[in-house]
């Protein structure tokens, strides 16, 4: 069965500072990993995924994520956090068998200014 | 040129009452799909169908039917609805496996439904 966690569910982070969500996930198959973000009352929108080519994925809006295998891990970062990143964010994994997506339980990203 | 779309935005209703929210999707995918977020942000995969086909069916009270009258519109119905029914429904639409977008799903915007 396949699981994602997602550590913290609240994250603050200084205008400006660096922005780090982090995902681990498990898997008996080799996974696709999305991370998708929610802006407030909207629906959710695809950041990035990996999908078993390059390790290093980057996404829209400055975002990164890097698949980690050793460490089941599939953290989301950006380098300069801005005012507008403030939303929540849900790591997901699927099984490239079916259709099914499972996601965490997503993480509130705050901006401080 | 929306993508996925839900009717409606918003629905208030009383206990006990049925409600049915619709979906449509123009983007040509098989797979559509309905989630339920609840008020801590978990989002749940309800159902799952591919060409008006259940495809997947979680441990959803079987007040809540979906209808598939063709692949591009996937509709919930909920019936006798309860306090606990109160959350925001997802659809979502994909293309078909090894269909090159590697299951990445495509929401709606949501619908939030309130019980009282």
């Amino acid at each position: 069965a396949q699981s994602v966690t997602q550590l913290g569910s609240h994250v603050s982070v200084s205008e400006g500072a660096l922005v780090l969500l982090r995902c681990n996930y498990s898997s008996s198959v080799p996974p696709y990993l999305f991370w998708y973000v929610q802006y407030p009352n909207q629906g959710l929108q695809l950041l990035l995924k990996y999908t078993s080519a390059a390790t290093l994925v980057k996404g829209i809006n400055g975002f990164e994520a890097e698949f980690k295998k050793s460490e089941t891990s599939f953290h989301l970062t950006k380098p300069s956090a801005h005012m507008s990143d403030a939303a929540e964010y849900f790591c997901a994994v699927s099984d490239r068998r079916d259709d099914k997506i499972i996601f965490g339980k997503g993480t509130r990203l705050h901006i401080l200014p | 040129d929306t993508a996925v779309s839900q009717t409606p935005k918003y629905l208030v209703t009383q206990m006990g009452n049925d409600k049915s929210i619709k979906c449509e999707q123009n983007l040509g995918h098989d797979t559509m799909y309905w989630y339920k977020q609840d008020s801590k942000k978990f989002l749940k995969i309800m159902f799952s169908y591919n060409n008006k086909e259940l495809i997947i069916n979680e441990t959803v009270p079987n007040r809540f039917s979906p209808k598939s009258p063709d692949k591009a519109h996937l509709n919930l119905h909920i019936n006798s609805l309860e306090l606990g029914d109160s959350a925001v429904y997802f659809c979502a639409s994909s293309p078909p496996l090894g269909g090159g977008l590697n299951n990445e799903q495509f929401f709606g915007p949501g619908t939030r439904l309130t019980v009282l």
